[in-house]
């Protein structure tokens, strides 16, 4: 079946610095990936999603491009704030095969931003 | 609009007792989803609904879990008996047909005692 995999944390970096965080994925239809992003206390809300092979979603200074070929769907941010800390979860749908685009949640992984 | 909304926020409970949690979804959305939420197995799809019918409760974990949709704006998810390993933060997620995103409430945080 269809699984989402991410690199597990916590990943602890500085302010201003570089953020990645690597998600596979497998599928056998063409899903919609995501990434949500949940703050302390709070929901999971959606931070940005891509479609279709080679779409860039993007919000908040946050990216990440549907790579069909490597199966990938890594999020990056070129400089990151203390109000980044959250935990990051990666997301995809298939509604080929799941009615209501159903999702398909990978682990999550929690960044902690130090000033 | 409020956006989802759950209550109670927090409930501790002892072990035996019934606990009924509750969701309002987003006026309008078709799908509402119940999540349970742990630090050892991360995020899981409990059931899902599609006006109002359950569509998928395959990640209920036993019968001692029910959930119901008496109409488009209320939920419930209810344990008897509860058990400490019920332990969790459970979500209510709702969603419109057309849209990609879904939308979650702030969550219950359980502790069953």
């Amino acid at each position: 079946g269809d699984s989402v995999t991410q690199m597990e944390g916590p990943v602890t970096l500085s302010e201003e610095a570089f953020l990645t965080i690597n998600c596979t994925y497998t599928a056998t239809g063409y899903p919609s990936l995501f990434w949500y992003v949940q703050y302390p206390g709070e929901g999971l809300q959606l931070l940005l999603k891509a479609t279709k092979a080679d779409d860039k979603g993007s919000n908040k200074g946050f990216e990440a491009t549907y790579r069909k070929e490597t199966t990938s769907f890594h999020l990056e941010k070129g400089s990151v704030q203390v109000s980044d800390s959250a935990v990051y979860f990666c997301a995809l749908s298939d509604p080929i095969k799941a009615a209501g685009n159903k999702l398909t949640f990978g682990g999550g992984t929690r960044v902690l931003v130090k000033p | 609009d409020a956006g989802v909304i759950q209550s109670p926020r927090h409930e501790v409970t002892e072990m035996g007792q019934e606990v009924t949690l509750r969701c309002k979804p987003i006026s309008g959305h078709d799908y509402l989803f119940w999540y349970r939420q742990t630090m050892m197995r991360g995020l899981e799809l409990l059931i899902y609904f599609n006006n109002n019918v359950p569509i998928d409760d395959s990640g209920m974990p036993e019968d001692r879990f029910s959930a119901k949709m008496p109409n488009a704006s209320f939920s419930t998810l209810k344990i008897q008996p509860s058990e400490p390993r019920d332990s969790a933060v459970y979500f209510c997620a709702s969603q419109t047909a057309l849209s990609y995103e879904q939308y979650f409430g702030p969550g219950t945080r359980l502790t069953v005692t």
